[in-house]
């Protein structure tokens, strides 16, 4: 296992066009977040997984963004027609977690989206 | 709601030489964690510390070390013998117990290294 693998690594679009980015965690974290991080700012928490139940969305999350995580396993973000605002990094990141504790999230490298 | 907050956006150091990134935090949680995390430039962001709040003792990891001001709400990083590859955004980061949001994160600081 090689980590948390996100594709595409960057993705230029046109305003109004759609893009869906992919997310593969490591195999077995039962956690999966989306965090979207614009120039000069700290990550922003955009939704999470628990397996392939989505619990919790952010309000940063307008209803042109949807996530699924089908088999628990990989995950898709899909922006529907994008505005350049939504141009930004966007992080994955799993986590192995139980009950409480430190929840360690290891992070892929992102897909960044440049909405002309 | 948490927030963490980093008052410095950039801060230099010589190599060799030791540099402390400050970060305050609030939560209303008892239970809680905080990180301080490391982003390259163009590179993924990996785990560098973390600390229990329920422990007193400062979390160290080689030549990283926090110190923990819990009563002040203050987690800082202390990076000793500082070396080019240190060069990197850092950033501050909490989770309470609940952990519905994942992890809040500061607004970071630019780490620049002078040789």
């Amino acid at each position: 296992d090689t980590g948390v693998s996100q594709n595409p690594r960057h993705k230029i679009t046109k305003r109004g066009q759609n893009v869906t980015f992919r997310c593969d965690p490591i195999s077995e974290h039962n956690r999966l977040y989306w965090y979207r991080q614009t120039l000069g700012q700290g990550p922003e928490f955009l939704t999470y997984f628990q397996n392939e139940a989505q619990l919790e969305k952010s309000r940063l999350l307008s209803d042109r963004f949807s996530a699924e995580r089908p088999k628990g396993s990989f995950s898709t973000l899909e922006i529907q027609r994008t505005e350049q605002g939504d141009s930004a990094m966007y992080l994955c990141a799993s986590s192995f977690q139980t009950g409480s504790g430190a929840n360690v999230l290891t992070f892929g490298a992102g897909s960044r989206l440049t909405v002309l | 709601a948490q927030t963490v907050t980093q008052s410095q956006p950039e801060m230099s150091v010589q190599e060799a030489e030791t540099v402390t990134l400050s970060c305050t935090y609030d939560t209303s949680e008892s239970d809680y964690y905080l990180f301080w995390y490391k982003q390259p430039p163009s590179r993924q962001m990996i785990l560098v510390i973390r600390q229990e709040a329920y422990k007193q003792q400062n979390a160290t990891e080689n030549r990283f070390s926090v110190n923990f001001q819990k009563a002040a709400k203050s987690f800082s990083l202390k990076i000793s013998d500082s070396q080019l590859g240190d060069a990197a955004m850092y950033f501050c980061a909490s989770y309470s117990g609940g952990g519905a949001d994942g992890l809040t994160f500061g607004k970071g600081t630019h780490l620049i290294i002078q040789p």
